[in-house]
């Protein structure tokens, strides 16, 4: 167990509709990552929070959005789907350094399938 | 623009058989190279961080090694349960954040 959590588990949709997935990450870290796997791609970073703050970005599409909140949870907003979407969505957690390469601790995932 | 690649993308082996497994990199500046495992439908599981060429690091029959253009995954005596996914990240100084690029994986199958 990582310490990371992810609501939900599982999401079943269609197209057209908008989720939310929810991120924990463990306890003191101040950074969230957010990546897609798809069965076609492997492992995509899509974007990045440091303490609320937007750190970094991906490929993210427009139509995915995310936030961090005060209490450091994050929150990945996907809207419009398509079928494509269908993915493993995963967030992982880290310190947050700047220095050095620092590793980052993964959540379950929510898989995510749009009909 | 970071690259990984990872061969083979599938490997069996018989129990006791040991391999390696290889993750090739382009990176400006490595700021970090990590191991994961991911086992089917569950999230990727930390092993191992190299920073520098000439770095190794040990887990049970796992021993991570790197030179500057690539790391080996080395599997001493596996068993069934080490069955799963490897996969290779690397972090590049020039990367914005500290986003991970990832290799698309090798898939280890130990028979008994």
């Amino acid at each position: 167990d990582s310490g990371v959590t992810q609501t939900p588990k599982h999401l079943i949709t269609a197209t057209g509709q908008r989720v939310t997935l929810r991120c924990s990450p463990r306890s003191g870290d101040l950074s969230v990552y957010w990546y897609q796997q798809s069965l076609d791609q492997g492992l995509q970073f899509l974007i990045q929070y440091y303490n609320g703050e937007e750190r970094a970005k991906g490929n993210i599409l427009e139509r995915f959005s995310a936030q961090q909140f005060p209490d450091l949870h994050s929150e990945l907003n996907l809207s419009s789907l398509e079928l494509g979407d269908s993915a493993l969505y995963f967030c992982a957690s880290n310190p947050g350094l700047t220095q050095g390469g620092n590793e980052q601790f993964f959540g379950p995932g929510t898989r995510l399938t749009v009909l | 623009e970071d690259q990984v690649t990872q061969s083979p993308e599938a490997l069996r082996l018989q129990e006791g058989e040991s391999s390696s497994l290889n993750c090739s990199y382009t990176v400006s500046g490595l700021r970090g190279l990590f191991w994961y495992r991911q086992d089917p439908g569950k999230g990727p599981e930390f092993l191992f961080t190299l920073y520098s060429a000439g770095e190794e690091k040990e887990k049970e029959r796992l021993k991570a090694t790197l030179t500057k253009k690539e790391s080996f995954l080395h599997i001493t005596a596996p068993k069934p349960e080490d069955s799963a996914t490897y996969l290779c990240a690397v972090r590049g100084q020039e990367t914005s954040g500290s986003r991970l690029t990832f290799g698309e994986g090798t898939q280890l199958t130990v028979n008994p």
